[in-house]
């Protein structure tokens, strides 16, 4: 089982470059999630999508936008990198009991620089 | 913030001995996760407690949970090299049932 994929692994960018991190998980989940971790800030909640069809801020949405392409895919785009945004990434899935949030399965993370 | 605060931020302890972390939040919640992050690795899940539970269990792990506080606590017992990586609790709140918060993770040494 692929669980949540994410890519690439590493990034390093230029200040004021694109890139769109890619998300994909295989377990039929509702919801998927993009954080960002800090040395020693814990993870930081960028954006979610609660079910297809919508998205929703996080902690910290600004200088990000994602889509929810399909039930599968949750894609995070930087539009102008920024070195603030060097971070490690992680996108994350889960299912839902109703309306309650149940535990969430991680990709890898994507490590991303930017100069 | 919402964000959950752990404590301690570190612990170093000898194998064999008992590890325990404490988590605590600010609002309600549905329910309350630990996961564990070795070095360099995405997180993985541990457990998960319910507002209306007090008390889980699972393998090696406990997990408490005291609403009237708003805190829970990890007991890790009979610590493990391997155990060593760090470990963050996340809140699940009432009020928005999408979004899981993570506090800032305790991290834990445990020497051979």
């Amino acid at each position: 089982n692929a669980g949540v994929t994410q890519t690439p692994k590493f990034q390093v960018l230029k200040t004021g470059q694109s890139m769109t991190l890619q998300c994909a998980q295989d377990m039929n989940h509702n919801s998927m999630y993009w954080y960002r971790q800090d040395p020693g800030m814990g993870l930081r909640l960028i954006y979610y999508s609660a079910s297809e069809g919508t998205t929703d801020k996080g902690e910290v949405p600004n200088g990000y936008n994602v889509s929810r392409l399909n039930k599968r895919e949750f894609s995070l785009r930087l539009e102008s990198a920024a070195p603030s945004q060097t971070s490690v990434y992680f996108c994350a899935s889960s299912a839902r009991t109703g309306m309650t949030l149940e535990k969430l399965f991680f990709g890898s993370g994507t490590q991303l620089s930017v100069l | 913030s919402q964000q959950g605060e752990e404590d301690p931020q570190a612990l170093s302890i000898q194998e064999g001995e008992n590890a325990t972390m404490n988590c605590s939040y600010k609002t309600s919640i549905n329910n309350l996760q630990w996961y564990r992050q070795n070095s360099g690795r995405g997180l993985v899940h541990l457990i998960l407690i319910r507002s209306n539970e007090r008390e889980k269990h699972s393998g090696r792990l406990r997990v408490t949970l005291d609403t009237s506080k708003k805190s829970s606590s990890l007991l890790i017992t009979a610590s493990r090299a391997a155990d060593t990586a760090s470990y963050f609790c996340a809140t699940a709140y009432s009020g928005n049932t999408g979004k899981l918060i993570f506090g800032q993770g305790t991290t834990l040494q445990v020497k051979p």
